[in-house]
């Protein structure tokens, strides 16, 4: 069964201070594409990133990085230098069999709670 | 003006009441969908539609129906609602032919509560 699993339900990150969201998926698919997404308090879903199975590099942009281990089928967000404006609902979510379903699969989320 | 665009954006109605939540969007894309987010339970997709002749059901249709009006346009209904729909709804879009990567652009979601 295809399936993501974030494990932590709330985290707490001091400001200024790295962060790391674990999510782990389950696909027998070669080709798939792994994202995380933004769903702050207003409720409207930001894209942050994306990571293609057969990238070699791990994808980054701006303070967000992912750490693709594709063994151990693992994408964990990493956030460098958190900001109060980090505060939010993180959704990992994964588009298997190449993106011909079109859909996302879609992890239960972590709430991320950055203190000044 | 935003690309993708949901009306309402809340809605309060009563039990076996039917209701009709809208989506259009100005993105040029192919592909629309219809998911639902409940606390605690991520987003579950409930329908997806590749082209006005595409739809299909996604993990939880059951209750629900939709109508592909235009590329740019994409309608959910509940025939008859139930308190257990109250949730925030969620239309998104993505482009074909862009493989694993087709990020999905979403709306800005209806809440709906059913009384």
């Amino acid at each position: 069964a295809q399936k993501i699993t974030q494990t932590q339900p709330g985290m707490f990150v001091q400001e200024k201070e790295a962060v790391t969201l674990d999510c782990t998926y389950d696909t027998s698919d070669p080709s798939y594409g792994l994202f995380w997404y933004k769903q702050p308090s207003s409720g409207e879903m930001i894209f942050l990133i994306y990571q293609g199975s057969y990238d070699q590099q791990n994808a980054t942009e701006g303070r967000y990085s992912l750490n693709f281990q594709k063994a151990r089928k693992s994408a964990n967000l990493v956030i460098s230098a958190s900001q109060l404006g980090d505060s939010a609902m993180y959704f990992c979510a994964m588009s298997p069999k190449g993106g011909s379903q079109g859909n996302l699969i879609f992890g239960k989320g972590t709430k991320l709670s950055v203190k000044p | 003006d935003a690309d993708v665009t949901q009306t309402p954006r809340n809605r309060i109605t009563k039990t076996g009441k039917r209701i009709m939540l809208e989506c259009s969007q100005t993105k040029g894309h192919d592909r629309m969908y219809w998911y639902r987010q409940d606390p605690g339970l991520g987003l579950r997709l409930i329908y997806y539609s590749f082209d006005v002749k595409d739809i299909n059901k996604g993990e939880i249709s059951d209750g629900y129906s939709v109508s592909r009006q235009a590329q740019a346009k994409f309608s959910l209904s509940l025939e008859s609602a139930i308190p257990n729909q109250t949730a925030l709804y969620f239309c998104a879009t993505s482009d074909s032919g862009t493989g694993p990567h087709n990020e999905q652009f979403f709306g800005p979601g209806t809440r709906l509560t059913v009384l």
